[in-house]
């Protein structure tokens, strides 16, 4: 079956400092890729959609500039978090969406605690 | 996308089986529900996906009425590691489909022993 990594699947980092969060469709082909995030006991917010080749749509409310978007090939994406703040501190999942049958697929989330 | 409504929580047991309704009052021609089960700390994962009357797969059922204004998700014989959120969402499906995923609060099930 189609599988997402991610990587890390954990990292804590200072405050102020970037944090960069790959998303890999292993064994297909995903021209959009999408990036939520998610705080204790609530539920997934969408961030972004990435398209490879093109610039990210970012969902209204979520700084452009703080969390930088690459989707650089049709296999990998990658979230840069800039100047993490403590309150950035959150489960961050992807999903790829394979480019023929538009079927979506989740990775395994990355914890991020910003100290 | 059509705004889902679904209880907050639910508690069952062991072996029972457990019903899960969802609303979708605005729900379009084009679109599909969709099923997803999330365990802490790990993403979502699909389980089932409708567009009417009953769907069934290895783990669930899905019931869709024929006003498809909303859905039922059933898991025959649950065990305590079934205890995850549920989340209901409707989704456009085909070429068009942007992908965007919006999902709502979800239901806590809680299978006790």
């Amino acid at each position: 079956g189609a599988v997402v990594s991610q990587h890390p699947s954990r990292v804590i980092c200072k405050s102020g400092t970037s944090v960069k969060i790959e998303c890999r469709s292993l064994d297909f082909q995903a021209t959009t890729m999408f990036w939520y995030r998610q705080f204790p006991k609530q539920s997934l917010m969408l961030m972004a959609t990435s398209n490879e080749g093109s610039k990210a749509t970012y969902e209204q409310g979520v700084e452009k500039d703080k969390f930088l978007i690459n989707h650089a090939s049709l296999t990998l994406s990658t979230l840069t978090v800039t100047s993490a703040h403590p309150e950035d501190s959150s489960f961050y999942i992807c999903s790829a969406r394979e480019s023929v049958s538009y079927e979506q697929y989740f990775g395994p989330g990355t914890r991020l605690t910003v100290t | 996308l059509a705004k889902t409504t679904q209880p907050i929580s639910m508690d069952s047991y062991e072996g029972q089986e457990v019903n899960i309704t969802c609303s979708h009052n605005n729900i379009a021609t084009n679109d599909y529900i969709t099923w997803y089960q999330q365990f802490p700390s790990q993403g979502p994962r699909f389980i089932i996906q409708g567009y009417k009357t009953k769907v069934t797969n290895e783990v669930a059922s899905l019931f869709i009425p024929a006003d498809r204004k909303s859905s039922t998700l059933s898991l025959p014989r649950v065990s305590l590691s079934d205890t995850a959120v549920y989340y209901c969402l409707v989704v456009q499906r085909g070429s068009s489909n942007t992908g965007k995923l919006i999902f709502g609060q979800g239901t806590t099930l809680q299978v006790k022993p």
